[in-house]
C-alpha cells in the first residue's frame, strides 16, 4: 500500500520568508502528484498538479517539484503572506488516491 | 459553476439513526469518491466510482453504502450511525480515475457527530 509522508506537520515563519514543504511516498508507480491547501473548517483547494512524466509545475509564488525515482517532491511558497496560513496537503495518484497527513503552516505577520 | 456540492454541512445523528449525505458534481466527471477526514489520520477513502454504473470499496467501507444515482450524483449512506463515525465527509470528483492529467476536486465536506 502507498504511504505517504509529509514532514513538518507544522511550520511557522515570518512573512516574507521562502519556505518549502516536503512530501514523501513509497511507491513510485504513480500518475501523478497534487497539493492541495485547506483552510480551518473548509474542503480541499487544488493548488498544483504535476504529472508523473513533469519535474515540475509553477503558480504564481508556487512551485512544486517531483523526483518520482526517490518518492519525492516539494512545493516552494516564495515571499511567503499571512494569507498563506492553512494546511497543505499532498495526494499521490496510482490505483487510488493516497494523501498525506499535512503540513499546517503559520505565517506570521 | 459550482463544482462539487455537498449536502447537509453539518448533521447530527444519534447512534443507530440512519442518514444520507448527498453529493453532485456538475463538471462531467467520471469518477467520483468519498473520504472522511479525522485528525492525525488524513483522508481515508470509504467508497469510490470509476465511472456511472460502478462503485469499489475504499480503505474504510465497514458501516457505509453508496449509490452512483447518475453520472452527476454520488450519495453516501449509513445505515445505523456509531460514534466512531463522527467525522468529516468530503466528496471529490475527477474526470477519470486512471489518468496522468486528471486532478480531483472537493466539495466542502459534511461535519457528523453521532452521539
Amino acid at each position: 500500500k502507498q504511504e505517504v509522508t509529509q514532514i513538518p506537520a507544522a511550520l511557522s515563519v515570518p512573512e516574507g520568508e521562502n519556505l518549502v514543504l516536503n512530501c514523501s511516498f513509497t511507491d513510485s508507480a504513480i500518475y501523478n502528484l497534487q497539493w492541495f491547501r485547506q483552510d480551518p473548517g473548509k474542503g480541499l483547494t487544488s493548488l498544483l498538479l504535476i504529472q508523473s512524466s513533469q519535474r515540475e509545475q509553477t503558480s504564481g509564488r508556487l512551485n512544486a517539484s517531483l523526483d518520482k525515482s526517490s518518492g519525492r517532491s516539494t512545493l516552494y511558497i516564495a515571499a511567503s503572506q499571512p494569507g498563506d496560513s492553512a494546511t497543505y496537503l499532498c495526494a499521490v495518484h496510482g490505483n487510488q488516491f493516497y494523501f498525506g497527513t499535512g503540513t499546517s503552516l503559520t505565517v506570521i505577520p | 459553476n459550482a463544482g462539487v456540492t455537498q449536502t447537509p454541512k453539518f448533521q447530527v445523528l444519534k447512534t443507530g439513526q440512519s442518514m444520507t449525505l448527498q453529493c453532485a458534481q456538475d463538471m462531467n466527471h467520471n469518477s467520483m469518491y468519498w473520504y472522511r477526514q479525522d485528525p492525525g489520520m488524513g483522508l481515508r477513502l470509504i467508497y469510490y466510482s470509476a465511472s456511472e454504473g460502478t462503485t469499489d470499496k475504499g480503505e474504510v467501507p465497514n458501516g457505509y453504502n453508496v449509490s452512483r444515482l447518475n453520472k452527476r450524483e454520488f450519495s453516501l449512506r449509513l445505515e445505523s450511525a456509531a460514534p466512531s463515525q463522527t467525522s468529516v465527509y468530503f466528496c471529490a470528483s475527477s474526470e477519470r480515475s486512471i489518468s496522468s492529467n486528471s486532478p480531483l476536486h472537493f466539495g466542502n465536506g459534511t461535519r457528523l457527530t453521532v452521539t
